[in-house]
């Protein structure tokens, strides 16, 4: 059963970097697209973007300029980096599996539970 | 980009049937018909019950059921239960820029 386990820090301060990392354990990050989807407290989903295990990435049209994706299959883990945070990008931010192999429209079928990140001064 | 239409919310009475669509463009569904369905309950993460328009993820029961014409897709909940009531967000892969777009999310109240 593959876990997907996001960490990071919960409170950054704007203008800064926020930076998660989703660990990956129960599986091999091979062959899987890996995504980012956040949500706003009280509203809906939004894709950020999504890194391949070879390291290729998309980005959100609404967010590319600020949003770098990375893995590292050695670690089995991905990790996001959004930069000049506002108080719009306070969120829940899950990171997610594709559910099948090389599939870039894969949908997702595994999923962190999710970590909170506030932009507080 | 914009995100896929939605109702807000949808209703019905336990064993009833109630439909949430899903509308976009066709930019956002693409060639293929790669639009999947979430389930989410309040502070859990989503849950995956319908992809490929129809396909349901094994565990997922067949009360749930989906379907696409033209630029509109719909999941259907039939026989509905109390633990139906939740949130759920259409989603498709825009071929066209290579991005995932959701629906704007309709939450279901089993009355």
């Amino acid at each position: 059963q593959v876990q997907l386990q996001e960490s990071g820090p919960g409170l950054v301060k704007p203008s800064e970097t926020l930076s998660l990392t989703c660990t990956v354990s129960g599986g091999s990050i091979s062959s899987y697209y890996w995504s980012w989807i956040r949500q706003p407290p009280g509203k809906g989903l939004e894709w950020i973007g999504h890194v391949y295990y070879s390291g290729t990435t998309n980005y959100s049209p609404s967010l590319k300029g600020r949003v770098s994706m990375s893995v590292d299959t050695s670690k089995n883990h991905f990790s996001l980096d959004l930069s000049s945070v506002t108080a719009a990008d306070t969120a829940v931010y899950y990171c997610a599996k594709g559910r099948t192999y090389y599939d870039i429209r894969a949908p997702f079928d595994y999923w962190g539970q999710g970590t909170l990140v506030t932009v507080s001064s | 980009q914009s995100a896929l239409t939605q109702p807000p919310s949808a209703s019905g009475s336990p064993g009833q049937s109630v439909t949430i669509s899903c509308t976009g463009t066709s930019s956002d569904f693409g060639a293929y018909n790669s639009v999947s369905w979430y389930q989410q309950h309040p502070g859990k993460a989503p849950k995956l019950m319908i992809y490929e328009v129809f396909k349901r993820p094994s565990g997922v029961p067949d009360r749930f059921s989906g379907s696409k014409s033209g630029n509109t897709a719909s999941l259907t909940v039939s026989g509905l239960q109390a633990e139906d009531e939740a949130d759920y967000y259409c989603s498709s892969y825009a071929d066209s820029n290579n991005f995932y777009v959701f629906g704007t999310g309709t939450k279901v109240t089993v009355l």
